[in-house]
């Protein structure tokens, strides 16, 4: 099983900042990375696949890069809706495997 | 727009199952995996497994032979159940669509319609 950690678990910040947000693999997954967002009491919701691609609908403030076992999310400027918690999935083999998330806090 | 509801029993006993259905509207059915994921209560996502229309199935094996996932193509719907359930099956319960999202890196497979999510709460 491919074990994925995300780094920091918690990260404070403000309306406005970069926000930088990491997930590691225990091995090699090429780029078949794909992020979520959730908010408290809702389901997760689609950001970005293939480590760097957009899903539909997504503001390009969010982006993503990384290749291997090291994956970046950034937040170019925090808006008020972004604070929620982002997991990182692999999708590279099974069982598909969440990173523990990490959740970004005002 | 396409919504998946799902419904099913949320307080369970040690020892019972659990049965989940999941119902598609509003969208193809066919050519789509369908999927379950779980939440534990303030902890984070474990994929439970995924059925295609055709009945292909991949379960998560950590949950040995307890989980089966089977679908119902004649009225768009997919159902779990998790036999012996005990309290560490406590969670909220997503039913939801894996899509094949394309890209000029390939296509690649994630989630990108989710259900409402159930609460299921295992207590004696």
């Amino acid at each position: 099983e491919i074990v994925l950690t995300q780094s920091p678990a918690i990260l404070s910040l403000s309306p406005g900042e970069r926000a930088t947000l990491s997930c590691r693999t225990s091995q090699s997954i090429n780029n078949y990375l794909v992020w979520y967002q959730q908010k408290p009491g809702q389901a997760p919701r689609l950001l970005l696949y293939y480590a760097s691609n957009r899903a539909t609908g997504i503001p390009t403030r969010f982006s993503g890069s990384g290749f291997g076992t090291d994956f970046t999310l950034t937040i170019s400027s925090l808006e008020p809706e972004d604070f929620a918690t982002y997991y990182c999935q692999q999708r590279f083999n099974w069982p598909i495997t969440f990173g523990p998330g990490t959740k970004v806090d005002i | 727009q396409v919504q998946l509801q799902q419904w099913g029993a949320g307080l369970l006993k040690p020892s019972e199952t659990l049965s989940l259905s999941c119902a598609v509207f509003g969208g193809s059915f066919s050519g789509y995996y369908w999927s379950w994921i779980r939440q534990p209560p303030g902890m984070g996502l474990e994929w439970i497994g995924e059925i295609s229309h055709s009945g292909r199935i991949n379960y998560n094996l950590s949950l040995g032979s307890r989980v089966t996932i089977s679908v119902d193509t004649s009225k768009n719907q997919f159902s779990l159940t998790l036999s012996s359930v005990t309290a560490a099956d406590t969670a909220v319960y997503y039913c939801a669509r894996d899509d094949s999202l394309c890209s000029a890196a390939g296509c690649l497979r994630a989630i990108d319609y989710w259900g409402q999510g159930a609460p299921v709460t295992v207590s004696s």
